[in-house]
This record gives C-alpha cells, structure tokens and sequence, in this order.
C-alpha cells in the first residue's frame, strides 16, 4: 500500500485533456513539494515535474502541475499516444524521513 | 552529458547478498546526493535511501533498516547498493538517482540510471 494515493488508471482520446490526482496527508503534500515521473514501458522514470509545478527542459508545456493542501494533480493537454506511460508522484514525508510515492497511475490513449 | 550507468542483472538464491553499482559521469560526483528505489513486478516505486557521495553520509528507509548499505568510491564517481538476506519479496528492478536540491523545500530526482533487474529465485 502506497502512502500516496493515486487512481490505477486513467485514459483519454488523442487531443483530450486529462488530469491524475495524488493523495497525501500533512506529513507529506501538506509540508512539502510535489514531484512526478513518467514513466514509459520498460524504462527508467523521467521526471516530468518538480516543486509542484515546475517543467524541467524538455518538457512540454502540455504537461502540468498543481498542488492544494494534501494534494496534487498532473494535468496533460492535448493528449498524444506518446503520452501513454505510467505516471507517478512524490514527496518527502517528515514523519517516515524519506521519500513516498504514489502507486502509479497507468494513462491509456485511446 | 549527465549519466548514471548501473551494473547488469543479476540472479540471486534465497539468502544471497546484492551488490549493484552506479557509475556517474558529465557531473562532480561529490555535489548530488545518490538515492536508490526499487520497483517490484508490476508494482510503484519504492525509496530505499541515499548517500552522500561526499562525506559518505547514508539515510535508509525504515522498512531497509539492518539490510541495506550504501557506500561510494569517489575516484571512480560509483555509488553501491548491497543488499544482505534477499528473500523473493526482493525481486525487482533497482535504480539509482541523482537528487537535486537547489533550495529547500525543492529536490527531485532529475537523472536515473536504467535499472538492474534482479531475480531472487531458489
């Protein structure tokens, strides 16, 4: 069991707007920043954004962040079949003093 | 270029110990922490801790406690991961990562190695 909690799946047509949520509690989202991977099929995760809503290089700006009290949600726009990944989040937790993660969401494009 | 090249699978008896590197390169070694997690058949991702390539400095996840040791050899820039007592439960792919913290309250991991995969079967 996951200390974050995400939906197992999601899915959207090509061109859609979709949004993940992640769960957490005050030791986690509530105190400290959000973080998410991406994470295509037989690969290593890709961070996708950090502090919340922050995009590295690269990263497209279909792809975006937010947070609001214990939780957090990636929104990705305009949908893409490249998109079709498994997605999670991430915070430091002050109560377990390491990181947690969310069990990962599975995107399916339609 | 930033790297983080890991050492190759490995299959392990029942009580065995692991020993998986991760080499850097295109960065000071000394600057970022080395974090490992782990992430079982099917299953999200799991923290396990980092070092300090620096000072040598480890923190471990509770639930690796007793287990797990994390060591580097700066004039390689390679960070290691033994794991001691495997049982099953510890077949998975293992990564290392590199964190970045440019202020607080933000770190992530912003590069990770590939992965090795390791299987734990009698």
């Amino acid at each position: 069991q996951s200390v974050l909690t995400q939906p197992p799946s999601a899915s959207g047509t090509p061109g859609q707007r979709v949004t993940i949520s992640c769960s957490g509690s005050s030791s986690n989202i509530g105190t400290n920043t959000v973080n998410w991977y991406q994470q295509l099929l037989g690969t290593a995760p890709r961070l996708l954004i950090y502090s919340n809503n922050q995009r590295p290089s690269g990263v497209p700006d279909r792809f975006s962040g937010s947070k609001s009290g214990t939780s957090a949600s990636l929104a990705i726009s305009g949908l893409q079949s490249d998109d079709e990944a498994d997605y999670f989040c991430a915070a430091w937790d002050d109560s377990l003093n390491g990181w947690v993660f969310g069990g990962g969401t599975k995107l399916t494009v339609l | 270029q930033v790297q983080l090249v890991q050492s190759g699978a490995e299959v392990k008896k029942p009580g065995a110990s692991l020993r998986v590197s991760c080499m850097t390169s295109g960065y000071d070694f000394s600057l970022y922490f080395i974090h490992w997690v782990r992430q079982a058949p099917g299953q999200g991702l799991a923290w396990m801790g980092w070092i300090n390539p620096h000072s040598g400095g480890t923190h471990y996840a509770q639930s690796f406690q007793g287990r797990v040791t994390m060591t580097r050899a700066t004039s390689i820039n390679t960070a290691y991961m033994e794991l001691t007592r495997l049982t099953s439960d510890d077949t998975a792919v293992y990564y290392c990562a590199r964190e970045v913290a440019p202020h607080h309250p933000t770190y992530y991991f912003d590069f990770w190695g590939q992965g090795t995969v390791v299987t734990v079967s009698s």
